[in-house]
């Protein structure tokens, strides 16, 4: 257990619609980031806050944004999904913000649209 | 553009059998190279981070060392419980940095 929360921890929705993914980090880490898992394309980083701002973008679409809460809990908003959104989506969780420090994954959600 | 290649996709050892995967990289400036364990349908788990050429580092049966083209997780008489997909990540770029996986490699250990 690497003290990072994921919730739900599946999700089935249909396309066009928007849903909120939601992190806990572990505690002490001030860093969140998000990432999406598909089969084709791997593990690809979205996006990275620290003590609520964001710190670096990766490749995360217009149709998709996040936000720390002053708490440092995060959510991802998905919107406008499409078929292709289809994926796990994992946050990960570090002390530090200067960079791409060694993080803590939790268990991630199961995304379906159908 | 930042690319990682890890080789081979999928390697099958038996137990006790060591061997090496390999971490290619291509990157602009590279800060960091992180090695994780990715056991079906859970989240990475940190194992190394790299941060210059010749540096290594040890956890039970595993080393990762690095060199400025790529990096080596070796496996020492690996164990069933080493079965895994091992994933590697380099860090480069300033403020706005960059975090690019592999798609990482398929252990399979058979007792």
């Amino acid at each position: 257990d690497s003290g990072v929360t994921q919730t739900p921890k599946h999700l089935i929705t249909a396309t066009g619609q928007r849903v909120t993914l939601r992190c806990s980090p572990r505690s002490g880490d001030l860093s969140v980031y998000w990432y999406q898992q598909s089969l084709d394309q791997g593990l690809q980083f979205l996006i990275q806050y620290y003590n609520g701002e964001e710190r670096a973008k990766g490749n995360i679409l217009e149709r998709f944004s996040a936000q720390q809460f002053p708490d440092l809990h995060s959510e991802l908003n998905l919107s406008s999904l499409e078929l292709g959104d289809s994926a796990l989506y994992f946050c990960a969780s570090s002390v530090g913000g200067q960079g791409a420090r060694e993080q803590y994954f939790g268990p991630g959600t199961r995304l379906t649209v159908t | 553009e930042d690319q990682v290649t890890q080789s081979p996709e999928a390697l099958r050892l038996q137990e006790g059998e060591s061997s090496s995967l390999n971490c290619s990289y291509t990157v602009s400036g590279l800060r960091g190279l992180f090695w994780y364990r990715q056991d079906p349908g859970k989240g990475p788990e940190f194992l190394f981070t790299l941060y210059s050429a010749g540096e290594e580092k040890e956890k039970e049966r595993l080393k990762a060392t690095l060199t400025k083209k790529e990096s080596f997780l070796h496996i020492t008489a690996p164990k069933p419980e080493d079965s895994a997909t091992y994933l590697c990540a380099v860090w480069s770029g300033g403020s706005n940095y960059k975090l690019t996986f592999g798609k990482g490699t398929l252990l399979t250990v058979n007792p």
